[in-house]
């Protein structure tokens, strides 16, 4: 049964760095994609960016600079970090196998 | 950025009823490899999306056969054959074909 799981903090000053993690079971890294898609408070979905089976990224022009996702394969983890939060950056984030299977999300709110 | 435009933003409907919703793709979404990545998924109220088409008219594993989705290259729809209760929810279609992944606006399926 595959199964994702998001953690990280709640809260993020402005201008700081979020650390996320998206910890796997029921799949191998090494042969599924993982992508983080994010959805601020009552509007539609984002996609950020993905790790590939074979450890190659993609990610979404517009967080490009700001964004980087990677992976520990003997953990079955995939992390995201993104630096320079704003406010706009409030919202929940999820990660998902393929985007066929999708974790429950964190919330993540930008705020001093 | 391909742009996904869904139609209509909100659809009202009784139990039994059958309904449809419209995704037109600002570009071709038919890939060189001869597929046509353009799936469709429900998030109901406080959960994750789930997938329910993939590749235009693949039903998702689990999925009940009264949902169905058509179409080709630019235009796109998702068929509810007899709404019932639980389809209640924001329903997104989605493209992979080209980078960055991008998703509709959505639209919201509100139970009469």
């Amino acid at each position: 049964q595959v199964q994702l799981k998001e953690s990280g903090p709640g809260l993020v000053q402005p201008s700081q760095t979020l650390s996320l993690t998206c910890t796997v079971s029921g799949f191998s890294l090494t042969s599924n994609s993982v992508h983080w898609v994010r959805q601020p408070p009552g509007k539609g979905l984002e996609w950020m960016g993905g790790i590939w089976g074979d450890g190659s990224t993609d990610y979404n022009s517009a967080l490009k600079s700001r964004l980087s996702i990677s992976r520990d394969t003997s953990k079955s983890q995939v992390f995201l970090k993104m630096n320079s939060l704003q406010t706009d950056d409030t919202a929940i984030y999820f990660c998902t196998e393929g985007l066929d299977a999708w974790g429950q999300g964190a919330s993540v709110t930008v705020s001093s | 950025d391909v742009v996904l435009t869904q139609t209509p933003p909100t659809l009202s409907a009784t139990i039994g009823q059958s309904v449809s919703i419209s995704c037109r793709s600002s570009q071709s979404l038919l890939d060189s490899d001869g597929d046509t990545y353009l799936n469709w998924l429900l998030q109901r109220p406080g959960q994750s999306p789930q997938l329910l088409i993939y590749s235009v008219s693949n039903l998702e594993s689990g999925v009940p056969n009264r949902f169905s989705g058509s179409g080709s290259e630019t235009d796109f729809t998702l068929k509810i054959s007899g709404v019932e209760a639980e389809d209640l929810g924001v329903y997104y279609c989605m493209q992979a074909t080209h980078a960055p992944l991008t998703f509709g606006s959505g639209t919201k399926l509100e139970i009469k």
